[in-house]
């Protein structure tokens, strides 16, 4: 495997509320992203992290925030969880021979 | 912006039978990736098709990237149980890897 943690794996959380989900690797990998995973719409991508303080916007990003300061660590952060955010969020780190990206194990958020 | 459009959104088969998906873009593409995605499980890579026209095997999985890359295919040949889960395809773009929504396959035994 590609050393990816996230946590927490499952939550369940009421409207207004903040939440915080935790990507993890240990391979020192530069390219970090977060997707959300829907039924009928695939994986689209929030954020993505080059290196330690850079990060920059995907398709979906309204609503969401992301920070690393450390190379190991991607967070992602929901200021005010809406039941739209309920979804299945995956991290991933890109390769570092063809680019092809590792799935963390995925995040399940319920929305209340 | 980049879109990647795949087809058919699901495919239930006979086992023994063969599948295809296909993907294909809005932009040409600098390199195609699939995934498949067990249920309940996370995406795992499976290949990446880079050249006009290049084709590559695993076992009974045939992947084939268009001419005029903006296309791509998946063939699995004689379908198994173990082949059920959702497969993407992935096509890099200018900047970002855009993903299909996906080809879900089910296989009756």
């Amino acid at each position: 495997d590609a050393g990816i943690t996230q946590s927490p794996r499952h939550k369940v959380t009421e409207t207004g509320t903040p939440v915080t989900l935790r990507c993890h690797q240990t391979e020192n990998h530069r390219y970090m992203y977060w997707y959300r995973q829907d039924p009928g719409h695939g994986l689209r991508l929030i954020h993505y992290s080059y290196g330690v303080k850079d990060t920059d916007k995907g398709e979906v990003s309204d609503g969401y925030s992301v920070s690393r300061s450390k190379t190991e660590d991607f967070l992602l952060t929901l200021e005010s969880a809406t039941s739209s955010q309920t979804s299945v969020y995956f991290c991933a780190i890109m390769g570092t021979n063809t680019g092809e990206l590792f799935f963390g194990e995925g995040s399940r958020l319920t929305v209340l | 912006g980049q879109q990647v459009m795949q087809i058919p959104q699901y495919q239930h088969v006979q086992e023994g039978e063969d599948f295809t998906t296909y993907c294909n873009s809005s932009t040409t593409l600098s390199n195609i990736q699939w995934y498949k995605q067990r249920p309940g499980g996370h995406p795992v890579f499976l290949i990446q098709l880079v050249k006009s026209g290049e084709v590559k095997k695993q076992k009974r999985l045939t992947f084939q990237f268009g001419e005029a890359k903006k296309n791509s295919s998946l063939h699995i040949t004689a379908t198994q149980t173990t082949d059920v889960g959702t497969y993407f395809c992935a096509g890099l773009g200018s900047e970002k890897l855009v993903f299909g929504k996906g080809t879900k396959l089910t296989v009756n035994p």
